[in-house]
């Protein structure tokens, strides 16, 4: 089955800086790739997505980018502002139907401001 | 808007006991998923659902069972809890495929079993 990780476990940035996490996949089969973020207290929510036919998206200050042959891809948040303190998950899966979807441990960033 | 809803938010019960968490989606989605949150742990998958009536292990599903009886309702069902099991679950649901298998999550139950 898929194995996944996150690095780094926990991040902490000054306020203006720029956050990247990590995520590795074992599963090439994997097509759809989303980072959640889940804020203290609150249910996990998607704040973007890509699939393996695109390389990168971008979305305001988020991006995802993809290294398939890596098998790994990243999310990026540039100028951190203490609001985007969160928990962060990857969780790399199939485009099919009854698929199984393994998320990462998550990676708690915290923002300094 | 996407709605998820779980059945309680705190859950307060005692070894041994039968507990039931429910979970109910409005969006027709096809698949259904519940997932554990522990600290340092990440979502640990229990079970999910593909379609009304079945089921399908996830990573530890010990001490658990599912009922999926409509597309919009799924349960998870402890069937004599323990200590071990006290967690925040998660439920989740998603659409087809060609629309992405983006994951709506419920609010959560904390279920403490003293």
């Amino acid at each position: 089955g898929e194995n996944v990780e996150q690095h780094p476990s926990t991040l902490s940035v000054q306020e203006g800086d720029s956050a990247v996490i990590k995520c590795t996949y074992s599963d090439s089969a994997s097509n759809y790739f989303p980072w959640y973020k889940q804020e203290l207290g609150k249910r996990p929510q998607l704040i973007i997505d890509i699939r393996s036919n695109v390389g990168e998206k971008k979305d305001q200050r988020i991006a995802v980018t993809l290294n398939k042959t890596a098998k790994h891809f990243s999310l990026h948040i540039t100028e951190t502002q203490p609001e985007d303190s969160a928990v962060y998950f990857c969780a790399p899966s199939l485009n099919t139907g009854g698929f199984k979807t393994i998320f990462g441990a998550g990676t708690r960033l915290f923002v300094k401001a | 808007d996407v709605k998820v809803t779980q059945s309680s938010r705190y859950l307060v019960k005692r070894t041994g006991e039968k507990v039931f968490l429910e979970c109910v989606q409005d969006m027709d989605h096809e698949n259904m998923f519940w997932y554990r949150q522990d600290p340092g742990l990440g979502l640990r998958l229990i079970y999910f659902s593909y379609d009304v009536k079945m089921k399908e292990k996830g990573d530890i599903p010990e001490g658990y069972s599912v009922s999926r009886e409509k597309k919009e309702r799924f349960s998870l069902i402890l069937e004599s809890a323990s200590t071990n099991q006290t967690s925040m679950y998660l439920c989740a649901s998603s659409s087809l495929p060609n629309l992405g298998p983006s994951f709506f999550f419920g609010p959560g139950t904390r279920l403490t079993v003293t």
